[in-house]
């Protein structure tokens, strides 16, 4: 159980388009989900987390109109980076709680998507 | 503001040994949660271990156990028996109970399991 999905493991795209990451819940039921970046040899940073219904809560200096959030259903939540840079390259990770286990508390990541902007 | 330390960015191990990675932290909260992820190569963050503040007994998994000293804000992670998957990147992580939810990261201890 607590399995967390995301799509696509990688992406390569050209700079000033935009880029679609799915991160999917496959056996449970969401109500938040997290997003991270995580750049080479460093730890994760959260950029926002999703609240299905209602707008994402987005971290001091990630802008959000970059980094659109949808959290449309309770296994979904996309991340859209828009007019992509080359400084956008990244790693980045989602995660999800369980609410159906004891430790709530507890995030499950998914495997993660490369993205390369050329 | 909540802040978790490792002071060892990269240790090593021999097969079949014990390692114990350190992690500090800071906070004003009384109740929250500690973790240690693990990961590896493949990035893919996996939990190792969990431990509830609240709780005096340090928290098992199989061979990872901790060693929470809640007065002097520590939570190391001990591996025995080394395997060579044990070979990744651990991250120690605390949340505050309830809150914002959030997840504070440490920056990383690189693990390297020697045969």
């Amino acid at each position: 159980g607590a399995v967390v999905s995301q799509h696509p493991s990688r992406v390569i795209c050209k700079s000033g388009t935009s880029v679609k990451i799915e991160c999917r819940s496959l056996d449970f039921q969401a109500t938040t989900m997290f997003w991270y970046r995580q750049f080479p040899k460093k730890s994760l940073m959260l950029m926002a987390t999703s609240n299905e219904g209602s707008k994402a809560t987005y971290e001091q200096g990630v802008e959000k109109d970059k980094f659109l959030i949808n959290h449309a259903s309770l296994t979904l939540s996309t991340l859209t980076v828009t007019s992509a840079h080359p400084e956008d390259s990244s790693f980045y990770i989602c995660s999800a709680r369980d609410p159906r286990r004891s430790t709530t508390d507890t995030q499950y990541f998914g495997p993660g998507t490369r993205l390369t902007v050329l | 503001a909540q802040t978790v330390t490792q002071s060892q960015p990269e240790m090593s191990v021999q097969e079949a040994e014990t390692v114990t990675l350190s992690c500090t932290y800071d906070t004003s909260e009384s109740d929250y949660y500690l973790f240690w992820y693990k990961q590896p190569p493949s990035r893919q963050m996996i939990l190792v271990i969990r431990q509830e503040a609240y709780k005096q007994q340090n928290a098992t998994e199989n061979r990872f156990s901790v060693n929470f000293q809640k007065a002097a804000k520590s939570f190391s992670l001990k591996i025995s028996d080394s395997q060579l998957g044990d070979a990744a990147m651990y991250f120690c992580a605390f949340t505050p109970q309830g809150g914002s939810e959030k997840l504070v990261f440490g920056k990383g201890t690189k693990l390297t399991v020697n045969p």
